[in-house]
């Protein structure tokens, strides 16, 4: 089956650490350029981060630059997106996307003290 | 940043009638490669969101002929023509042209 699951989220204090995995099946993450985005308790929908299919090319939202750290390991098949110095303003659901066509379900990140 | 309005914010709706939602840009979405990245999604209460219509007007596969694209520039429309009962849930315009992605506010949609 052609999916992504993301894994990772958590309750966390603000200032801290956590990464994100999403792991693909049914197909070869290589081939793909992906997102992240995330979506806050009731609230719209906001890009964070690109990554093309090599690598070569990574862009984030101002919101999330110089904390989030977005990166690939095409032969785990899997993408990553480390956050840090996180605020209560990060708390969200958080999906990876093969380009815009195919969505993960989600992991929960909750920052609160 | 591109700004993207939709309009309305949301929409009561009667089964089997035609609906449509409007977004608009702050600038023109044309990419310097002559396409318009201009797309729907679609989220269910509870669900993902799901790529309905990418460069205005393409269809994913599996999505059904009721949903239409159109538009050009700034100013863009998605359509149901006969809306169903699983098309309840909140409608994001979102444009790809340039980083930042950026969203419209959503529209719900409601029977």
């Amino acid at each position: 089956e052609v999916q992504l699951v993301e894994s990772g989220g958590g309750l966390l204090q603000p200032g801290g650490s956590l990464r994100l995995s999403c792991a693909a099946s049914g197909f070869s993450l290589s081939s793909y350029y992906m997102n992240w985005f995330r979506q806050a308790p009731g609230k719209g929908l906001e890009w964070i981060s690109y990554i093309s299919s090599s690598s070569s090319v990574i862009k984030y939202a101002d919101s999330v630059k110089g904390r989030f750290t977005t990166s690939r390991d095409n032969a785990k098949n899997s993408l990553y997106l480390q956050m840090n110095s996180l605020r209560a303003e990060d708390t969200a659901r958080y999906y990876c996307v093969r380009g815009l066509d195919l969505w993960g379900q989600g992991t929960r990140v909750t920052v609160s003290s | 940043d591109i700004m993207m309005t939709q309009t309305p914010p949301s929409s009561p709706v009667t089964l089997g009638q035609p609906a449509s939602i409007s977004c608009r840009s702050s600038q023109s979405l044309v990419h310097s490669d002559g396409n318009t990245y201009l797309n729907w999604l679609h989220q269910r209460p509870g669900q993902p969101p799901r790529l309905l219509i990418y460069r205005i007007s393409n269809r994913v596969s599996g999505v059904p002929d009721r949903f239409s694209g159109s538009g050009a520039g700034t100013d863009f429309t998605l359509r149901i023509t006969r809306v169903e009962a699983e098309d309840v849930g909140v409608y994001y315009c979102m444009q790809s042209t340039q980083f930042p992605r950026t969203f419209g506010q959503g529209t719900r949609v409601e029977i």
